[in-house]
């Protein structure tokens, strides 16, 4: 069974780092992409970017470029998302996706992420 | 960037209603659509992709049409479970853009 796992809800204060991660199993990690989607309270979703397990080659949306880093270490089949120093407007739901082809076929289950002094 | 536009933001309809969603491309995306249904608290599920192709295991009253810029998602007898929103996903060039959603009440 396909499975993308997602690290727990985390709470920081505005200028702090953090990286929250992916990890998953039932599959061959390597073979496929994985996206990041952003979702604010109440509101839609926001394409991130995309990494390959395999080689680390990463793209992201030019929306999102400069202010994450999105990494992955295939030794241990997780994916990574990560931000240096943290604003209050980075307060969202994070969803990491399989991509399969042209589709996003499975989604991690989500962390929530709150910024706030 | 696309920018994907859909229609309705928000409707209400009754169990046994056929729905109709629609979603409209900036630019020609051929046929790189897919659909996302998202219950509250959950992640989103892949629906529909490639603008018709039913996702193995979702029920064959939804089903989507159109290519170009102009996409439809149809759920042909509304069940209480499909309250939900709903979103379109332009998979044609980086970075794959969403509409803005819409949301189904039953």
């Amino acid at each position: 069974e396909v499975q993308l796992v997602q690290s727990g809800a985390e709470v920081r204060e505005p200028g702090e780092s953090l990286k929250i991660s992916c990890k998953g199993s039932g599959y061959s990690f390597t073979s496929y992409w994985i996206g990041w989607v952003r979702q604010m309270p109440g509101k839609g979703l926001e394409w991130m970017g995309i990494i390959h397990p395999r080689d680390s080659h990463t793209t992201y949306s030019p929306s999102f470029e400069g202010q994450v880093t999105i990494s992955a270490d295939k030794s241990v089949s997780t994916a990574y998302l990560q931000w240096s120093s943290l604003e209050a407007s980075d307060s969202a739901m994070y969803y990491c996706a399989r991509r399969n082809g042209g589709t996003d076929d499975y989604w991690g289950q989500g962390t929530l992420v709150t910024v706030s002094s | 960037d696309i920018q994907m536009t859909q229609s309705p933001s928000s409707l209400s309809a009754s169990v046994g209603d056929r729905v109709t969603i629609t979603c409209r491309a900036s630019q020609n995306i051929n046929i790189y659509l897919n659909w996302y249904q998202q219950k509250p608290g959950k992640a989103p599920k892949l629906l529909i992709y490639a603008v018709s192709s039913l996702q193995s295991g979702v029920p064959s009253r939804f089903s989507g049409s159109g290519s170009g810029t102009d996409f439809t998602l149809t759920i042909s007898s509304l069940q209480p479970e499909d309250s939900a929103s709903y979103y379109c996903q332009q998979s044609y060039t980086i970075p794959y853009t969403f509409g803005q959603g819409t949301k189904l009440e039953i």
